[in-house]
């Protein structure tokens, strides 16, 4: 079994303050996908990366895949409460449909 | 749209029954797939399908069957529900196996009594 490792594992802020969350493997992805997901519902999708090195930006977030693409990070700037949730990554080695997800990292913002 | 659509959302089993987790998808979709949530834990992998007629184990398979007789549905079946099962069950679907985004349901909450 591949093993993804988020860190860290619980985080509280407040509102205004940057944080960055990371996910590491010892194993080369062959695609790496963050998601969040809030209590009672599963999780959504917030970005896909496949290529070393690649950084993708959605809004207030920015992903950055390792150029090894053995990790990632997610970092948000200026957190708002709405922000809150857990926030998970999942990595696919074969491209074959077997996704493994870390842990998480359960975010929450004070306002 | 409806997109996946998983029920019951709540279930109470006793040790020793038997049930069927529905999961149907309207997006045509050949990649299907389900997964258990623990408590502080991420998602694991029980059993995932790349299309109708083919499925396959994941990371923790022992204790469900599944089946995909057509695109749109793919049943999890616990054969003699134990308390370690008590979980919430998430299935998901995409367009394909690999990088497609997967689109999630909103879960079963299962407990084994």
């Amino acid at each position: 079994t591949q093993l993804l490792e988020q860190s860290p594992q619980f985080l509280s802020i407040q509102e205004g303050e940057n944080l960055t969350v990371y996910c590491n493997s010892s194993s080369v992805f062959s695609s790496l996908q963050w998601y969040r997901q809030e209590p009672g519902e599963g999780p959504v999708l917030l970005v896909t990366v496949v290529t070393g090195g690649e950084v993708k930006k959605l809004k207030r977030l920015t992903f950055q895949f390792g150029d090894a693409r053995k990790d990632s990070s997610l970092h948000i700037t200026a957190a708002q409460p709405g922000d809150t949730g857990l926030y998970l990554c999942a990595g696919d080695w074969t491209n074959a449909g077997k996704s493994t997800f870390g842990d998480g990292t359960t975010l929450t913002v004070k306002p | 749209n409806a997109g996946v659509t998983q029920t019951p959302k709540f279930q109470v089993l006793k040790t020793g029954q038997s049930m069927t987790l529905q999961c149907a998808q309207d997006m045509n979709h050949e990649y299907m797939s389900w997964y258990r949530q623990d408590p502080g834990m991420g998602l694991r992998l029980i059993h995932y399908s790349v299309g109708a007629g083919i499925t396959d184990q994941g990371e923790v398979p022992n204790g469900y069957n599944v089946s995909r007789s057509t695109t749109e549905d793919f049943p999890l079946r616990l054969l003699s529900a134990a308390p370690s099962q008590t979980s919430v069950y998430f299935c998901a679907s995409s367009i394909q196996a690999g990088w497609q985004p997967q689109h999630f349901g909103d879960g079963t909450r299962l407990s084994i009594l």
